[in-house]
C-alpha cells in the first residue's frame, strides 16, 4: 500500500521570502502522479501543482516549483515570493497510475502561514 | 460554469440518526469520488464511481456507509446509524474520467461538515 507522509505540521515565512515543504511517499509503483493541494479556510481543495514520476524535470507553475527525487521517494514544495495568499493548509497526494480509478492518497498536511 | 457543489454545507446530527450527504458534480464529469477528512488530518479515500456504478469501494469503514449515483450524475453518501466517530469533513470530487491511465484533474467541492452529538 502506498503511504504518503509530511513531517512538517507547521511552517511559518515572512511574505516576499521563501518557503520549503517537505513530503516523502512510499510506493513499490513505477508509473504515478504526485501532487501539492492547496486548503484554504473555506475547505475548497485547489490544485497547485503536479508532478508525473517518469518525467525527470521538476515541474514549477509561476511561484510554485518541486525537488522531485524518485530514488529518495521525496517531493518537495518551494513557494517563491510568499504572499499573504498563500496561508492555508497543504497537502501532499499519490495518485497510481493505472488500476485503481485516480483516487489520491493524501498526507497529513503542513499549516502554512505567511506573516506580513 | 459551476463547480462541484455539495449540501448541506453543514449537518448537525445525534449519535444513531441517518444522514444524507449530496454531491453535485461539474456536467459531464463521469468520475466521482467521495473522501473524508478528520480534524488536523489529510483526506481520506472511501468510493470512486466510473457513471453510475461504484468501481472502488474499498475506502467505505463500515456498511454503515453508502453511497449511489444512479443517473451518473448525482451523488449521494449515506449514513446510518451515525457515530461520533464519523464527525468530519466530506469532500467530494469529480473529474473527466481516467481512461489508459491517462490523467485527469480532481476538481473539488467545499465538502459537508459533519458534526454527530
Amino acid at each position: 500500500a502506498q503511504t504518503v507522509t509530511q513531517s512538517q505540521p507547521e511552517m511559518s515565512v515572512q511574505e516576499a521570502e521563501t518557503v520549503t515543504l517537505s513530503c516523502t511517499y512510499d510506493t513499490s509503483e513505477n508509473n504515478y502522479y504526485l501532487f501539492w493541494y492547496k486548503q484554504p479556510p473555506s475547505r475548497q481543495m485547489i490544485l497547485v501543482i503536479r508532478q508525473e514520476a517518469y518525467k525527470q524535470q521538476n515541474a514549477t507553475e509561476n511561484r510554485f516549483s518541486v525537488n522531485f527525487q524518485k530514488a529518495a521517494k521525496s517531493f518537495s514544495l518551494k513557494i517563491s515570493d510568499s504572499q499573504l495568499g498563500d496561508t492555508a493548509m497543504y497537502f501532499c497526494a499519490f495518485m497510481r497510475l493505472y488500476n485503481q480509478g485516480g483516487k489520491l492518497i493524501f498526507g497529513q498536511g503542513t499549516e502554512l502561514s505567511v506573516k506580513p | 460554469g459551476a463547480g462541484v457543489s455539495q449540501t448541506p454545507s453543514n449537518k448537525v446530527t445525534e449519535k444513531g440518526k441517518y444522514v444524507e450527504l449530496r454531491c453535485d458534480p461539474i456536467s459531464g464529469h463521469t468520475a466521482l469520488y467521495w473522501y473524508r477528512q478528520s480534524l488536523g488530518q489529510g483526506p481520506e479515500f472511501l468510493i470512486y464511481f466510473q457513471g453510475t456504478g461504484a468501481a472502488d469501494d474499498s475506502g467505505l469503514p463500515n456498511d454503515r456507509f453508502f453511497a449511489v449515483r444512479p443517473e451518473g450524475s448525482v451523488s449521494t453518501l449515506k449514513i446510518q446509524r451515525t457515530e461520533r466517530g464519523d464527525s468530519a469533513v466530506y469532500l467530494c470530487a469529480s473529474s473527466p474520467g481516467l481512461a489508459g491511465g491517462v490523467y485527469n484533474e480532481q476538481f473539488f467541492g467545499p465538502g459537508t461538515r459533519l458534526t454527530v452529538l
